[in-house]
């Protein structure tokens, strides 16, 4: 079982639509949850950072992490095209800098005018 | 803040010689940095994992001699990619965590590497 799960879709979804990204991991030890947005031929941008279970809202994004389940969710309200990108979660069960992040293979969404 | 960039953006070379891809943050000192590779529609592979002032640290499978990676100051790290061969043509990011700050990485825009 891989240590980050998340499925590639592709995902398409018309302008406005609420979007639902989902990924499942495998360590308990993982405390750390981070949505990256990565646009084609370009480097991840950071979206969200969580720590632990709970929810974070940021404008349109709401990340959620249930830690009994072991499942990261990302929420986007009001999708619109530029979203069109592919979203990457990543773990870490490391405290400060130092950790190493294990990324899912990422959504790639795309959001039709 | 905290913006790192990666130069050059985009190399096209030769089958046998070295590239060098430098990696710097540019409005905040980074203890450490992370090089990943990624392939096309795949995700981000870990490849170092570089502290300044040490020896870097390699994921299993990554030739260190082959991706030679210096960490001179809390600004700037390099990979060298040496003898280069087509297999090695990909997408390579650095990352880079602030000193003393949360559990944060920032990405460079990556460096397109084409081996020919």
């Amino acid at each position: 079982q891989k240590e980050v799960e998340q499925d590639p879709g592709p995902l398409s979804v018309p302008e406005g639509a609420i979007v639902s990204l989902n990924c499942t991991y495998s360590n308990s030890a993982f405390q750390y949850f981070m949505w990256y947005r990565q646009y084609s031929r370009k480097g991840p941008e950071l979206l969200m950072y969580t720590y632990s279970s709970g929810n974070k809202e940021d404008g349109r994004f709401t990340a959620q992490v249930d830690k009994s389940s072991k499942y990261i969710s990302l929420f986007i309200r009001d999708s619109q095209p530029s979203d069109s990108a592919t979203y990457l979660c990543a773990t870490t069960g490391y405290g400060g800098s130092q950790g190493n992040l294990i990324f899912g293979k990422g959504t790639k969404l795309s959001v039709k005018p | 803040g905290a913006v790192v960039s990666q130069h050059p953006s985009w190399v096209i070379c030769k089958s046998g010689t070295s590239v060098k891809i430098e990696c710097r943050s540019l409005d905040f000192q980074a203890t450490t940095m992370f090089w990943y590779r990624q392939f096309p529609k795949q995700s981000l592979m870990l490849m170092a994992t570089s502290n300044e002032g040490s020896k870097a640290t390699y994921e299993q499978g990554v030739e260190k001699d082959k991706f030679l990676i210096n960490h001179a100051s809390l600004t700037l790290s390099t990979l060298t990619v040496t003898s280069a061969h087509p297999e090695d043509s990909s997408f390579y990011i650095c990352s880079a965590g602030r000193a003393g700050g949360a559990n944060e990485q920032f990405f460079g825009p990556g460096t397109r590497l084409t081996v020919l």
